[in-house]
């Protein structure tokens, strides 16, 4: 079975200084791993996505996810953080042998400090 | 990039009236759709899975006569909450996969959302 835990509910972080938002996964197949961004009131935007290539991702706005086989983590970093990064972050995984499922963490809301 | 368009993205009712929201893949044709709910500060919660013609699937709990789903056309899905009652109250958002292959790789596309609040 599929599931994900993002392990901090909220993230509280200073302009300027680095983010990391902890996801860890659980799947019986070659998972598909993703973090999407939501702002208030706003639909979700995909920032990065895994799918069996290069381990380490590259997403927009600085973001970047590392793909950890041997710990089940995909963990969103940044390294330095900005006010507009501030929103509802998800981790969320999918797997290849029944695609059609997708499975959502319960979210990380990062505060970011000026 | 690939759109996907909601409507409306507020809205009011009385209770026990119905309310239609749509969602749109503006420039994909999207097999399948899916309908979520988000209650204030919570992840989203899936309500049912749409394949165009074709019946959609719910999930467990959620009942399929009050919230109706159709799928008549490869970039149009509506959800209609049929006699709101303020617990229907939430934030809906939609999300569109492209052709059958996107599903095995990601990635969803997301409706912006639509709050709908019921007195």
């Amino acid at each position: 079975a599929q599931s994900v835990t993002q392990l901090d509910s909220h993230v509280s972080v200073s302009e300027g200084t680095p983010v990391l938002l902890r996801c860890n996964y659980s799947s019986s197949y070659s998972p598909s791993l993703f973090w999407y961004v939501q702002h208030p009131n706003k639909g979700l935007q995909l920032l990065l996505k895994y799918t069996s290539a290069a381990t380490l991702v590259k997403g927009i706005n600085g973001f970047e996810a590392e793909f950890k086989k041997s710990e089940t983590s995909f963990h969103l970093t940044k390294p330095s953080a900005h006010m507009s990064d501030a929103a509802e972050y998800f981790c969320v995984v999918s797997d290849q042998i029944n695609g059609n499922q997708f499975y959502f963490g319960t979210g990380t809301s990062l505060t970011v400090i000026p | 990039g690939a759109v996907v368009s909601q409507h409306p993205s507020w809205v009011i009712c009385k209770s026990g009236t119905s309310v239609k929201i749509e969602c749109r893949s503006l420039d994909f044709q999207a097999t399948t759709m899916f309908w979520y709910r988000q209650f204030p500060k919570q992840s989203l919660m899936l309500m049912a899975t749409s394949n165009e013609g074709s019946k959609a699937t719910y999930e467990q709990g959620v009942e399929k006569d009050k919230f109706l789903i159709n799928h008549a056309s490869l970039t149009l899905s509506t959800l209609t909450v049929t006699s709101a009652h303020p617990e229907d109250s939430s934030f809906y958002i939609c999300s569109a996969s492209r052709l059958a292959g996107d599903l095995n790789t990601g990635e969803l596309f997301f409706g912006e959302g639509s709050r709908l609040t019921v007195l």
